[in-house]
């Protein structure tokens, strides 16, 4: 079984420009969760979320805004980007986003930001 | 607020020898859920380890264990006969039954020297 695939694996950008990010869970599993991984800050929860809806979202600026397709697979998008939203990017998935099912990540977006 | 402290920014162990992380986190609710991820080079968090707060007797995996002490809010991570391939960062991690976020620690480096 295929495992969570992000792309694209690295991206570089400049500030104030925008940016999306794409994450396909693994098969059957319809939970999609985000994470920014940053040196300073470690792993921050962004937002989750199931059947096309988000159920959860971290403490981010409107700037930071996701979805999901019926497929399950999901998107996040950045806008405006700033210096400080370099970072790599974790996604997530799990069958239903039940508390006691473990999340498998992916290998991470890469993002700088010039 | 929810936090997770790991106190060991950075841990040695040789090969063959047993390591422990340690992991203290604060919550108020009774009912919630414990894990240890490892993050190699490659950046792929992995499951090491998970432990339903519910349950008394402490998670094994194989040469992972984990001593979870619930009334000090300790929840550590016991690595026996070290192999080169356990050298990554460790993460603890844990999720409340109200939410889906997981809630990191900000890690340890573990090196393993042969």
């Amino acid at each position: 079984k295929a495992g969570v695939t992000q792309t694209p694996r690295y991206l570089i950008k400049t500030r104030g420009q925008q940016v999306t990010l794409s994450c396909s869970p693994i098969s059957g599993h319809r939970s999609v969760s985000w994470y920014q991984q940053t040196p300073g800050q470690g792993l921050q929860f962004l937002f989750e979320y199931f059947s096309e809806t988000q159920r959860n979202k971290g403490n981010f600026p409107g700037r930071f805004s996701g979805r999901q397709f019926s497929n399950s697979r999901s998107e996040m998008n950045v806008s405006t980007l700033e210096l400080g939203d370099s970072a790599l990017y974790l996604c997530a998935s799990s069958l239903e986003g039940g508390r006691n099912q473990p999340q498998h990540f992916g290998d991470g977006t890469r993002l700088s930001i010039l | 607020a929810q936090t997770v402290t790991q106190s060991q920014p950075e841990m040695s162990v040789q090969e063959a020898e047993t390591v422990t992380l340690s992991c203290t986190y604060d919550t108020s609710e009774s009912d919630y859920y414990l894990f240890w991820y490892k993050q190699p080079p490659s950046r792929q968090m992995i499951l090491v380890i998970r432990q339903e707060a519910y349950k008394q007797q402490n998670a094994t995996e194989n040469r992972f264990s984990v001593n979870f002490q619930k009334a000090a809010k300790s929840f550590s991570l016991k690595i026996s006969d070290s192999q080169l391939g356990d050298a990554a960062m460790y993460f603890c991690a844990y999720r409340t039954n109200s939410g889906y976020a997981l809630n990191f620690g900000k890690g340890t480096s573990l090196l393993v020297t042969p």
